[in-house]
């Protein structure tokens, strides 16, 4: 089956533009998650959804910074006023649960997409 | 210490060779393990998982979970310069909220023709 795509898989805009990032989970996967990496640097955790909520949002680096998910399926991260520090590669990853105890929580990312900010 | 860590490298090993790559993790860590590669400008893939002490084999990879050392490794036998990249190591966080998934800083392995 298809596994967790991404768009756009690269997108350039001016400092100060807001940008959307979409994240569409592998069917059925009900935990999603967002991160961020630059380069060479490791996985910077966002935030993530259990159906369509986010338990926790501390993760988030501003209040610039939104997202939501619908229907239990695409999530939208957004980034407000866009600043040259935002510019990194955003990973989008899902997983069957969000639950430890059910053994099914292994996380399968999308292929990112890549935000340079000018 | 931090809850996942690991020896940034680069690890290098000729062809053919046994690469061997390590992580440690605090009390705050479950036993619970995931083992990523990700190759330059590629989004991590999915290797790997071990949820009980001992090892487990996939092909040419093996994992291994050592709870008294709090310690999980990933070996990989009959290294092919494809499996060039950098691996990540991640485990479940206690009460953690960052989706219960905390990755270490990745391993770049180098293997050589």
């Amino acid at each position: 089956g298809a596994g967790v795509s991404q768009s756009p898989s690269n997108k350039v805009t001016e400092k100060g533009k807001d940008v959307e990032l979409r994240c569409d989970p592998i069917s059925g996967h009900t935990a999603l998650y967002w991160y961020r990496q630059s380069l060479g640097q490791g996985l910077e955790f966002l935030i993530y959804f259990q159906g369509n909520s986010a338990p926790d949002k501390s993760g988030l680096p501003s209040d610039r910074f939104s997202a939501e998910r619908t229907g239990g399926s695409v999530s939208t991260l957004t980034i407000q006023r866009t600043q040259q520090e935002d510019s990194a590669v955003y990973l989008c990853a899902s997983s069957l649960t969000n639950d430890p105890l059910s053994g099914s929580y292994e996380q399968y990312f999308g292929p990112g997409t890549r935000l340079t900010v000018t | 210490q931090k809850e996942v860590e690991q020896n940034s490298g680069p690890l290098s090993v000729p062809e053919g060779a046994i690469a061997s790559l390590n992580c440690t993790y605090s009390d705050r860590v479950s036993q619970s393990f995931f083992w990523y590669r990700q190759y330059s400008g590629k989004s991590p893939e999915l290797i790997m998982s071990i949820y009980s002490n001992g090892d487990k084999e996939d092909g040419r990879f093996t994992a291994q979970l050592n709870k008294a050392s709090q310690y999980v490794s990933l070996l990989i036998r009959d290294s092919q310069p494809s499996d060039s990249a950098t691996y990540l190591c991640a485990g479940l966080l206690y009460g953690g909220s960052q989706g219960n998934l905390i990755f270490g800083k990745g391993t770049k392995l180098s293997v050589k023709p």
